[in-house]
């Protein structure tokens, strides 16, 4: 089974710096995305990790420990049209069946100006 | 091109109505999904078509039935819904279904389905 926790809400300040983490327990791992959900509007792709470190990406960067099963999305020079929520989703191992995300409950993040 | 495109954006059924709901990629993607979201929820997987067959149904009631015309389309076949079926349905794709690395998920706007 696959268990993910990340916290619930976050509030944070224009133009700050914020951390959202995500930890996981799962049976299999075959990388990590993180998705920008507004409300009512679909998942849109942030980033990916497979191997330890960080990769950036502009003002988003995302970290891996495979050993400690922790993740982070970094959001730098918060902007207001951050407001959103940050789903960590795992794959599952290499499968025939289908590419399979399973998702964390999303942290709701406001930014205040 | 990396657009999921799904109609309609918003429907609103009866329980005894048949519907369909219609998602459509370009981008030569031979994985497709379905996914169910209730509000403040996390997407939950429904099913899974690779490379239009269907492989993976996550013990969905029959009264949701979905088909894959062609490596293109995916509908998903509403019949004497609930209200509680109510929520976002998500359509998502993506080039392989076997895990490789950097294969994403893309998903689509999804639609809006209001059971009454």
């Amino acid at each position: 089974g696959q268990n993910i926790d990340q916290p619930t809400e976050m509030t944070a300040t224009e133009g700050a710096i914020v951390q959202i983490n995500c930890t996981y327990q799962t049976s299999g791992f075959n990388g990590l995305f993180w998705y920008q959900q507004h409300a009512g509007e679909a998942p849109t792709f942030l980033s990916y990790n497979v191997l330890d470190g960080l990769e950036e990406k502009g003002r988003f960067s995302s970290f891996l420990s495979r050993s400690k099963g922790y993740s982070y999305l970094l959001l730098k020079e918060l902007q207001m049209k951050d407001s959103a929520s940050y789903l960590c989703a795992v794959r599952d191992r290499p499968s025939n069946a289908g590419n399979m995300l399973t998702f964390g409950g999303g942290t709701r993040l406001m930014v205040k100006p | 091109d990396t657009e999921v495109t799904q109609t309609p954006k918003h429907l609103v059924m009866g329980m005894t109505n048949k519907k369909s709901l219609k998602c459509e990629q370009h981008m030569g993607h031979r994985a497709m999904y379905w996914y169910k979201q209730k509000a403040k929820k996390p997407p939950e997987l429904m099913f899974v078509y690779s490379y239009e067959k269907l492989s993976i149904n996550e013990s969905v009631p029959s009264r949701f039935s979905p088909e894959c015309p062609n490596s293109s389309l995916l509908n998903l076949h509403l019949h004497a819904l609930q209200p509680e079926d109510s929520a976002l349905y998500l359509c998502a794709s993506s080039q392989e279904p076997v895990s490789v690395s950097g294969n994403t998920i893309y998903f689509g706007e999804g639609s809006w389905l209001t059971v009454v």
